[in-house]
């Protein structure tokens, strides 16, 4: 089955910084690769997603970027801003695997003002 | 439009005890998840619900763990008898039924704290 890796698990950043979180994932069928940002005491929540047929996305200060080849993506975070701090999951599926998502262990970032 | 809402936030239960987890899923969201997230970690898959058929149930610990959802919109997931190592947060989460080639948003509840003694 599908498994992912996530790295660094705690990232510290001084407020307006950029912050770079990365994933890799073993199943070339995964096509669908979601982030999630998790505050404490919440449930995850989606920031942005990217689709296999698709090397780059970005939102305002977020982006993403995906190596189907490496089976590799990142997360970017430009500008990082206190209110940025939060666990950070990427996760893998595809539609075959019943679109469940497998995480990754997830990225404490703490940005400081 | 209201969230997935899930009940109770928090419980303390003593090993071997009993324990169960209510969901509610967004209306009209076909499909729903379980997932149990352990501190420190991602959340991880327990049981996966298309209306009121089990899809996907292969990481669920039968022995002591039991989902159901009757009716297709509610969802309880049970836990008998627990184990220090059940100590958790449980996640529902909900999407719209998986259209054909495609997969989506995941919406995620509040959770359910659980700790064992």
């Amino acid at each position: 089955g599908e498994n992912v890796e996530q790295h660094p698990s705690t990232l510290s950043v001084q407020e307006g910084d950029s912050a770079v979180i990365k994933c890799t994932y073993s199943d070339s069928a995964s096509n669908y690769f979601p982030w999630y940002k998790q505050e404490l005491g919440k449930g995850p929540q989606l920031i942005i997603d990217i689709r296999s047929n698709v090397g780059e996305k970005k939102d305002q200060r977020i982006a993403v970027t995906l190596n189907k080849t490496a089976k590799h993506f990142s997360l970017h975070i430009t500008e990082t801003q206190p209110e940025d701090s939060a666990v950070y999951f990427c996760a893998a599926t595809s539609y075959n695997q019943g679109g469940k998502l497998i995480f990754g262990q997830g990225t404490e970032l703490s940005v400081k003002p | 439009e209201a969230g997935v809402a899930q009940s109770p936030r928090y419980k303390i239960i003593e090993k071997r005890q009993s324990v169960a987890f209510w969901c509610n899923p967004i209306s009209g969201h076909a499909t729903l998840y379980w997932y149990q997230q352990i501190l420190g970690q991602g959340p991880k898959l327990l049981i996966q619900f298309q209306n009121n058929g089990v899809v996907d149930d292969s990481q669920l610990p039968k022995d002591r763990f039991s989902a159901e959802r009757l009716k297709g919109v509610d969802s309880t997931l049970k836990i008998q008898p627990a184990k220090l190592e059940d100590s958790a947060v449980y996640l529902c989460a909900s999407r719209p039924a998986l259209r054909t080639g495609h997969t989506g948003e995941l919406f995620f509840g509040e959770g359910s704290r659980l700790t064992v003694l």
